[in-house]
């Protein structure tokens, strides 16, 4: 099984709907991030997450929320989806500890959002 | 200010050509990671290697080569006896000692045709 998993995989949704990506993983880390990639621009971090009680905005945040439900799960909201927020969300984690020393993310396979 | 620079938005080669990507980064951190992903056409990332600031040896992996010089701020990627299957986009990424932030470079686009 992956360690890190989204869903849906797939959505389109209509202008003006609510709209929750949802990210679970089983690596046992402690930091989670959601970002966002369209074409020509690579990944853009919307929100991340230190642990369960921290969370804070990263660099196009606007019209997006997050939830961090426990350490293995972390949630992204678009309140009322518009059009430009159309693209590939990615969720990752990493590890803090500095035992391991490796601060490599991983990312969850995915999910492809269309906003019509 | 942090930066990546992939310069090269796509490149195509002839399988078993050699092909190396190139990675520019800009910090002013004296401890950093440096990162390379892959994304094939289903759209998963990768994590294929990483290199720490304070570790400047060169890794071989394989078909895969990484050639870290600070430098020049350049970590290049290489791609021995290229196979259609290395077909994707590739990004390299940093992050400086702690900070929470890791900055992507806008990837290469790799196809390598039979």
């Amino acid at each position: 099984d992956a360690d890190v998993t989204q869903t849906p995989r797939n959505r389109i949704t209509k202008t003006g709907k609510r709209i929750m990506l949802e990210c679970s993983q089983t690596k046992g880390h402690d930091r989670m991030y959601w970002y966002r990639q369209d074409p020509g621009l690579g990944l853009r971090l919307i929100y991340y997450s230190f642990d369960v009680k921290d969370i804070n905005k990263g660099e196009i945040s606007d019209g997006y929320s997050v939830s961090r439900q426990a350490q293995a799960k972390f949630s992204l909201s678009l309140e009322s989806a518009i059009p430009n927020q159309t693209a590939l969300y990615f969720c990752a984690t990493s590890d803090s500890s500095p035992k391991r020393n490796s601060y490599e993310q991983y990312f969850g396979p995915g999910t492809r959002l269309t906003v019509t | 200010a942090q930066k990546v620079t992939q310069a090269q938005t796509e490149i195509s080669v002839v399988e078993k050509e050699d092909v190396t990507l190139d990675c520019v980064y800009e910090t002013r951190d004296t401890t950093y990671y440096l990162f390379w992903y892959k994304q094939p056409p289903s759209g998963e990332l990768v994590f294929l290697i990483r290199r720490n600031s304070f570790d400047e040896q060169n890794e071989i992996s394989g078909r895969y080569s990484w050639n870290f010089q600070k430098s020049t701020s350049s970590f290049n990627f290489t791609i021995t006896a290229s196979q259609v299957v290395d077909s994707a986009v590739y990004f390299c990424a940093l992050r400086a000692s702690g900070t929470y932030k890791y900055i992507f470079g806008t990837g290469t686009r790799l196809k390598v045709l039979a």
